[in-house]
């Protein structure tokens, strides 16, 4: 079963606004990753936070992480036609030896 | 350095038959993990192999199997293709424990 649950499972927005989507996981977890998937095409890997740590920034992306509420949230400032993707959180569970993914947000950016 | 390599791009099979892909992890790399992504089921586990041993393995039937070679490249093999199997067929490797996998382009398979 899947580890991550992601929301929304799509989201529509302006070229400049800011993007927001949501991961929710279900066991004890060494670290949480972010990544891309262009439609049809293999994943980038974006983001890793761990287990110990709450923020993470890199570039225009945030990454927060709530271990008490198993939860992470992922947000794109100033978004671009080009961040227009698939986004997934993929969690290291402890004592596992797998990334687990979610089933993805479908972020589209319209100019 | 070169990105992971998945070779063939697209491949369509007749149900009944069987498939082999192929994975070229990045240089230095030992493990190689295979996911199945379907758009009912998201993206599925397969297995992992690390120095030519497999590791991990998630839950697919036995017609799923693979080997690493001693080089880390790694080959996934479907025998007795049903419909269901038609995905998009990754590989990812990583130097170790998956902190951070770098994934191939996919082998888009289709069975008819």
């Amino acid at each position: 079963s899947q580890q991550g649950e992601e929301d929304p499972q799509a989201l529509s927005i302006q070229e400049g606004e800011n993007a927001t989507m949501n991961c929710s996981y279900k066991t004890s977890i060494n670290n949480l990753q972010w990544y891309r998937q262009n439609s049809g095409r293999g994943l980038v890997h974006l983001i890793l936070i761990r287990s110990n740590e709450r923020e993470k920034h890199s570039g225009r992306l945030r990454v927060t992480l709530d271990t008490s509420k198993k939860s992470s949230s992922l947000l794109i400032t100033a978004s671009r036609a080009a961040d227009t993707a698939s986004y997934f959180c993929a969690t290291l569970p402890q004592g596992a030896q797998k990334l687990v993914f979610g089933q993805g947000t479908r972020l589209t950016i319209n100019p | 350095k070169a990105g992971v390599t998945q070779t063939p791009r697209y491949l369509i099979k007749t149900r009944g038959q069987q498939v082999t892909l192929s994975c070229s992890p990045i240089s230095g790399h030992r493990s190689v993990s295979w996911y199945q992504q379907t758009p009912g089921q998201g993206l599925q586990f397969l297995f992992e192999y690390f120095s030519e041993t497999q590791r991990n393995k998630g839950n697919f039937p036995g017609r799923f199997s693979g080997r690493q070679f001693s080089n880390s490249r790694s080959e996934m093999n479907v025998s007795t293709l049903e419909l269901g199997d038609s995905a998009l067929y990754l590989c990812a490797s990583s130097p170790d424990r998956l902190l951070k996998a770098f994934f191939g382009q996919g082998t888009r398979l289709t069975v008819v």
